[in-house]
C-alpha cells in the first residue's frame, strides 16, 4: 500500500533561518504533490502544488522541490519567522485521492 | 468567493448515540467533496468523497456512512458511534481535480465519544 513518510519529530530552528521538511513516498508514482498548512484545532490550508514534470516550484518565501526518482519532496520556508510555526503536512496524488502524511511540527524561534 | 461552512465545532456524544455532521460550499457548482478523519498524531484518512449528487464512493470500511442530498451539501453520519469514532472531521472541496488550488478544508469538528 502507498505510504508517505513524514519527519514525526518537530523541527526547531532560529527566526531568519532556512527551515527544510522532507516528504518521502513509497509504492506509487504520483502525477503531482502538494503541501498543507496545519494549525492546531484548524483545517488545513494549501500551500503549493507541484507536478511530476516539475522540479521546483516558489512562492514568496516558500520553496518545494520533487525528485521522482528519490520519490521525495522538500518543503524550504526561507527567512523563518514565528508566525510559520505550524504543522506541515505533505500530499502525493494517488490512485484517485491525495494521500496525506502525518505532518512535521515546525517551531520558530526568535 | 466560494466557502465552506462546516459544524459543529465541537461535540461530545455518548457511545451508541447517532451523529450528523454537515458541511455545505457556497459559491461554486459541481465541487468534488471530502470527509477525512484525523487522528491525534496521524495523517488525514479519508472516509467518503463525493463527486456529485447521490454519488458517494466509501474508502475505509466502517461505522459512517455519507449522503450528498444537495449539490453543494455533504453530510457525515452514523447510526451508533463506537469510542474508536473520536477524531477530527474535516470536510473539503475542489472544483476541479489536478487544478492548481488545492483542497479547501472546513474547519473541522472535533467529535469525542464517551
Amino acid at each position: 500500500s502507498q505510504k508517505i513518510e513524514q519527519n514525526s519529530e518537530a523541527l526547531n530552528i532560529q527566526e531568519g533561518k532556512t527551515a527544510t521538511l522532507t516528504c518521502n513516498y513509497t509504492n506509487y508514482s504520483p502525477a503531482y504533490l502538494q503541501w498543507y498548512r496545519q494549525d492546531p484545532g484548524r483545517g488545513p490550508v494549501f500551500l503549493l502544488l507541484i507536478r511530476e514534470n516539475e522540479k521546483e516550484k516558489r512562492k514568496e518565501r516558500l520553496k518545494v522541490t520533487f525528485d521522482t526518482t528519490l520519490k521525495q519532496s522538500l518543503f524550504h520556508i526561507t527567512a523563518s519567522q514565528p508566525a510559520d510555526s505550524a504543522t506541515y503536512l505533505c500530499a502525493p496524488w494517488g490512485y484517485n485521492k491525495l494521500i496525506f502524511g502525518a505532518g512535521t511540527r515546525l517551531a520558530v524561534h526568535p | 468567493s466560494q466557502t465552506i461552512h462546516q459544524w459543529p465545532a465541537t461535540l461530545v456524544q455518548p457511545v451508541g448515540s447517532p451523529l450528523s455532521l454537515e458541511c455545505t460550499v457556497e459559491g461554486t457548482s459541481n465541487p468534488n467533496l471530502y470527509w477525512y478523519r484525523q487522528a491525534a498524531g496521524r495523517g488525514l484518512q479519508l472516509l467518503f468523497y463525493s463527486v456529485g449528487i447521490g454519488q458517494i464512493s466509501s474508502e475505509v470500511p466502517q461505522n459512517l456512512s455519507a449522503s450528498r442530498p444537495q449539490d453543494r451539501q455533504f453530510i457525515l453520519s452514523s447510526k451508533k458511534l463506537l469510542l474508536s469514532d473520536s477524531g477530527f472531521y474535516l470536510c473539503a472541496w475542489i472544483g476541479q481535480e489536478d487544478s492548481n488550488y488545492g483542497y479547501t478544508f472546513g474547519s473541522g469538528t472535533r467529535l469525542t465519544v464517551v
